[in-house]
């Protein structure tokens, strides 16, 4: 039943090794999300897909990078993982401006 | 800029009482919705409501109930009858209807007591 699925739940890398984190949606929703939420703070987005198109927030690491190759999937890919990257990484969805649906995250944890 | 503010950090009840959780925002949209979020342990943000700035009337669900007040700019969540398994982390967030981002509170930890 789950509509917006992560993969993996827990991913362990190390310092300084590229990670890819994959989101997939069942809502054939147009917008997809990626959000950083680190220990006890709330979620931080990090850029949105607009069908196509690539939205990146201002503040995002260069670090952060996303593909989305078809409707269905997107994501995130961390080239050079540091000690500060680790963090709870949320997928969500949208129909356009609506509500946001989010997956069950993935938690990173570098080493 | 939009903001979204929860004064309450933490909350501890005993199971069956009721418990209100308060959530301020600012925008200078004229236009924006307002959502509140529920985290429970397991991590996955579980959506429970959205508002829009048009539309001040309450709602209630089951047990669950949202008080709308545009003159103070609030948007106040009130669980009645509180559960064990209300326990979680919940959001209040606000986005405007010019953009897709979600600005979320620093969230309220509720902790219910059996």
């Amino acid at each position: 039943d789950a509509m917006v699925i992560q993969n993996p739940r827990y991913q362990v890398t190390q310092f300084g090794k590229p990670v890819t984190l994959s989101c997939s949606q069942t809502l054939n929703h147009n917008v997809m999300y990626w959000y950083q939420q680190k220990s006890s703070q709330a979620p931080k987005l990090l850029f949105h897909y607009y069908d196509k198109d690539f939205n990146n927030e201002a503040d995002t690491p260069d670090n952060f990078q996303s593909r989305r190759p078809n409707t269905s999937f997107c994501f995130l890919d961390i080239r050079s993982p540091g000690l500060g990257d680790a963090a709870m990484y949320l997928c969500a969805t949208s129909r356009e401006r609506n509500i946001q649906y989010f997956g069950a995250g993935t938690r990173l944890s570098v080493l | 800029a939009q903001k979204v503010t929860q004064a309450q950090t933490e909350i501890s009840v005993v199971e069956k009482e009721d418990v209100t959780l308060d959530c301020v925002y600012e925008t200078r949209d004229t236009t924006y919705y307002l959502f509140w979020y529920k985290q429970p342990p397991s991590g996955e943000l579980v959506f429970l409501i959205r508002r829009n700035s048009f539309d001040e009337q309450n709602e209630i669900s089951g047990r669950y109930s949202w008080n709308f007040q545009k003159s103070t700019s609030s948007f106040n969540f009130t669980i009645t009858a509180s559960q064990v398994v209300d326990s979680a982390v919940y959001f209040c967030a606000l986005s405007e209807a010019s953009g897709f981002q979600l600005s979320f509170g620093a969230g309220t930890t509720v902790t219910v007591r059996a």
